[in-house]
């Protein structure tokens, strides 16, 4: 099936730092990723949705500037927090829609996410 | 996308089936309903989608009412790799992302 690779798992980082999370389709070609967010007992939040080839679309409230967001081939798109503080520390998970969008919308693939601590 | 309500928590003794109901009475007529779980410090993963009639995979089986506003995710035999957050969306298939909702805590108890 259908496999979506995060690296990394996990990552600390000082404050004031960029960090870069990677997100990988495997064994298919993603025309469109999707970057969430997870904070502890929450569920996951929307952030972004990465099209290949074409800047990002960025849901309400998220800053485009703070959170980049890079997808420049059909396999590979990431993200990257820019000048990290504690309040960003979370859980962060990619999507890869296959290509070929699966049966009937359930070709959603999600990575194994990365957590992310600030100190 | 049409909002969802499921219940914040639940219990299912192992070996028994679990039963995860969601409401969504807003539901339009080209709207899906499908089924995500999330082991802790996981990626989601996908259990099972329907529009109108039941479905049944390896997984689990998905009973979704005749008026659409409700479902109920069937677990037919719970084991304690069960234990997860369940979400239930209610999506257009031609839809591109996916929104989730606060989710059911399931619990599976030896």
């Amino acid at each position: 099936g259908a496999v979506v690779s995060q690296h990394p798992s996990w990552v600390i980082c000082k404050s004031g730092t960029s960090v870069k999370i990677e997100c990988r389709s495997l064994d298919f070609q993603a025309t469109t990723m999707f970057w969430y967010r997870q904070f502890p007992k929450q569920s996951l939040m929307l952030m972004a949705t990465s099209n290949e080839g074409s800047k990002a679309t960025y849901e309400q409230g998220v800053e485009k500037d703070k959170f980049l967001i890079n997808h420049a081939s059909l396999t590979l798109s990431t993200l990257t927090v820019t000048s990290a503080h504690p309040e960003d520390s979370s859980f962060y998970i990619c999507s890869a829609r296959d290509r070929s969008g699966g049966p009937l919308g359930t070709g959603y693939t999600f990575g194994s996410g990365t957590r992310l601590t600030v100190v | 996308d049409a909002k969802t309500t499921q219940p914040t928590s639940m219990d299912c003794a192992e070996g028994r089936a679990a039963n995860l109901p969601c409401n969504h009475s807003t539901i339009s007529g080209n709207e899906y309903v499908y089924w995500y779980r999330q082991i802790h410090s996981q990626g989601p993963q996908y259990i099972i989608h329907g529009l109108k009639n039941n479905e049944t995979n390896e997984m689990a089986s998905l009973i979704i009412t005749e008026d659409r506003k409700s479902s109920t995710l069937i677990l037919p035999h719970a084991t304690l790799r069960d234990t997860a957050v369940y979400y239930c969306i209610v999506r257009v298939v031609s839809g591109n992302q996916f929104y989730f909702g606060t989710g059911t805590s399931l619990t599976v108890i030896p």
